[in-house]
């Protein structure tokens, strides 16, 4: 069981640039979330979706955008990368929207913009 | 204000103590009450939640919740070594599909 995968573990980027952070999950579920944990700060969430074609903003949803064509992947895209986005990035995913109670998280993209 | 306030630590204790990690919330629409455990480098991984007050046991941990004071709290009995980790707070409004974290606290249990 893979549960749910991200890729890649780590990265380095320079200011300006651009990547997509992968995140697919096999356990069928509808709800998919990205948080992004920040040191002294706790998780905070930047998008969700609910299903395949349906995804809304989190609290921190600003230099971010996601798609969300299949139920099992759930991709983040930085489009113009800024120091502010050094984080480590957890994609979670949960059959119901109680996702407190039911998600289940990825081992996390490590993210460095230089 | 934070949504979720809890005491960063970091805490140590030696194996065999019972540990008591604790958080705050400000909001009174808060149903859910979660604790992660977030081993190092590693994704957080839900240990136990409860749903409005009350208390709720799952083998050596015991999740407290008083609304009255909006106050969670996580027990851990007869601490081993590899319950070694950081420990997040987590609360959910029912029906909505954000979580709001504490900063976790980091506990080392010491041999």
């Amino acid at each position: 069981n893979a549960g749910v995968t991200q890729t890649p573990k780590f990265r380095i980027l320079k200011i300006g640039q651009s990547m997509t952070l992968q995140c697919a999950q096999d356990m069928n579920h509808n709800y998919m979330y990205w948080y992004r944990q920040d040191p002294g700060m706790g998780l905070k969430l930047i998008y969700y979706s609910v299903g395949a074609g349906i995804t809304d903003k989190g609290e921190v949803p600003n230099g971010y955008n996601v798609s969300r064509s299949t139920t099992e992947d759930f991709p983040l895209r930085l489009e113009l990368a800024a120091p502010s986005q050094t984080s480590v990035y957890f994609c979670a995913s949960s059959f119901t929207g109680e996702v407190g109670t039911e998600a289940f998280f990825g081992q996390g993209t490590r993210l460095t913009v230089v | 204000q934070k949504e979720v306030e809890q005491d960063p630590g970091p805490l140590s204790v030696p194996e065999g103590a019972i540990v008591s990690l604790n958080c705050t919330y400000s909001n009174s629409a808060f149903q859910y009450f979660m604790w992660y455990r977030q081993y190092s480098r590693k994704g957080p991984e839900l240990l136990m939640y409860t749903y409005s007050s009350g208390n709720k046991e799952d083998g050596r941990f015991t999740a407290q919740v008083d609304k009255s004071s909006k106050y969670i709290s996580l027990f851990i009995r007869d601490s081993q070594p590899s319950d070694s980790a950081t420990y997040l707070c987590a609360t959910q409004k029912s029906g909505a599909n954000n979580l709001f974290f504490g900063t976790g606290t980091r506990l080392t249990v010491i041999p």
